[in-house]
């Protein structure tokens, strides 16, 4: 079973509407959470960090953490043709060895005009 | 902030040569350092994590001879792979965190990485 999992997609949402991106983790002690963006053929760019339970904002983007039910969620508002790319969901988990992040693999987002 | 750069950005060599790949900490000091491949569409793999003044870690079925890490500064670690076959061809991506102290010192931010092409 896979520490970090994320449905591959593609996610196809109509320019305007709310995307939804969920993700769940195994590792029940985890603290940090992640999302990143990733353009095809680009690296990954920090998106924002969640660290309590409940809904954190920073523009068009929201991400929730629920650590009883061990997912995370980004919503992104408004989509935009831009918001299409691969998005990354990473967890440290408790006591990970060096500070490493688990990555999921990934949801690629299809914003349609 | 929290800016991390890789040279060179793209890079072609003949099967057998040397390749190395510069990751440099630009605003901060990066006590930790990340090495990551990707290869096409699918999802990053850790190589091994990089610290300051000791040996690099690597993830199991990374062959340390092959690819040699220096994390030489604060700011400053290189990827060496070492005769590089065509299997190797791959998109290299350096991380930084910000390390103890620092507000978000968990976070890792990327450098804009390195596509190899082993011809």
């Amino acid at each position: 079973q896979k520490e970090v999992e994320q449905n591959s997609g593609p996610l196809s949402v109509p320019e305007g509407a709310i995307a939804s991106l969920n993700c769940t983790y195994s590792d029940r002690g985890s603290q940090s959470f992640f999302w990143y963006r990733q353009y095809s053929g680009k690296s990954p760019e920090l998106i924002m960090s969640i660290y309590s339970n409940g809904d954190k904002e920073d523009g068009r983007f929201t991400a929730q953490l629920n650590k009883a039910s061990q997912y995370v969620s980004l919503l992104i508002r408004d989509s935009q043709p831009s918001d299409s790319a691969t998005y990354l969901c990473a967890v440290e988990p408790l006591g990970a060895a060096g500070n490493k992040l688990t990555f999921g693999g990934g949801t690629r987002v299809l914003v349609k005009p | 902030g929290a800016v991390v750069s890789q040279h060179p950005s793209r890079v072609i060599c003949k099967s057998g040569t040397s390749v190395k790949i510069e990751c440099r900490s630009l605003d901060f000091q990066a006590t930790t350092m990340f090495w990551y491949r990707q290869f096409p569409k699918k999802s990053l793999m850790l190589m091994a994590t990089s610290n300051e003044g000791s040996k690099a870690t690597y993830e199991q079925g990374v062959e340390k001879d092959k690819f040699l890490i220096n994390h030489a500064s604060l700011t400053l670690s290189t990827l060496t792979v070492t005769s590089a076959h065509p299997e190797d061809s791959s998109f290299y991506i350096c991380s930084a965190r910000l390390g103890a102290g620092a507000v978000s010192a968990d976070t890792q931010y990327f450098g804009p990485g390195t596509r190899l092409t082993v011809l």
